[in-house]
């Protein structure tokens, strides 16, 4: 079965620093990575995903994250972060046979002013 | 399109009680979700359907039936609420094929006291 462990449960940072956030997955022959983020109370919305090509693949807000095959990885990073960054952030795999995501723990980014 | 949406946003239950968590979905997604979230615990997955009539156990089913007699709708039903059931309740839904996002509803904060 397909496992994601986030080795972070908190990540405190000051703005406009840089963060990471790290998530590593259990080893597949093929995967399907994602990341999503959930804002104080709020439901969970995505943030980007991996599929295939790329190994790099960016969201809108910023934030970057890169498959690493070898090292079965999908690091979350963005080089400048905001206050308004501050959520929660959770790394995910598809499990394809049942067509369900599995989740990590999730890490909490809190920005300090 | 409303998205994935919940009701009620919040419930207070006495030990014993029941009560069903509404759940629906207008993007005619096939398949729908719903996980609970307990503090630092990560979402674990209750029950989850392929399709209108189909369902099937995730990680923490017991306590919780489901039903899925519409594309739409997807109610989730405590019979005999304990204190371990506390916890915020989300619903999502995804359409079928890997690269699919998968939507969540704002949340049911449910306690049983």
């Amino acid at each position: 079965a397909q496992s994601v462990t986030q080795l972070d449960s908190q990540v405190p940072v000051f703005e406009e620093a840089p963060v990471e956030l790290r998530c590593n997955y259990s080893s597949s022959v093929s995967v399907y990575l994602f990341w999503y983020v959930q804002y104080p109370n709020q439901g969970l919305q995505l943030l980007l995903k991996y599929l295939s090509g790329s190994t790099l693949v960016e969201s809108i807000n910023g934030f970057e994250a890169e498959f690493n095959k070898s090292q079965t990885s999908f690091h979350l990073r963005k080089p400048s972060v905001h206050i308004s960054d501050t959520a929660e952030y959770f790394c995910a795999v598809l499990d394809q046979g049942a067509q369900k995501l599995v989740f990590g723990q999730g890490t909490r980014l809190t920005i300090n002013p | 399109n409303a998205g994935v949406t919940q009701t009620p946003k919040f419930r207070i239950l006495k030990i014993g009680q029941s009560m069903t968590l509404q759940c629906a979905q207008d993007m005619n997604h096939n398949y729908m979700y719903w996980y609970r979230q307990d503090p630092g615990m990560g979402l674990k997955l209750i029950y989850y359907s392929v399709g209108a009539g189909i369902t099937d156990k995730g990680e923490v089913p017991n306590g919780y039936n489901v039903s899925r007699s519409t594309t739409e709708d997807f109610p989730l039903r405590l019979e005999l609420a304990a204190p371990s059931q506390t916890s915020v309740y989300f619903c999502a839904s995804r359409d079928s094929g890997y690269q699919e996002t998968q939507y969540f509803g704002p949340g049911t904060r449910l306690l049983v006291l």
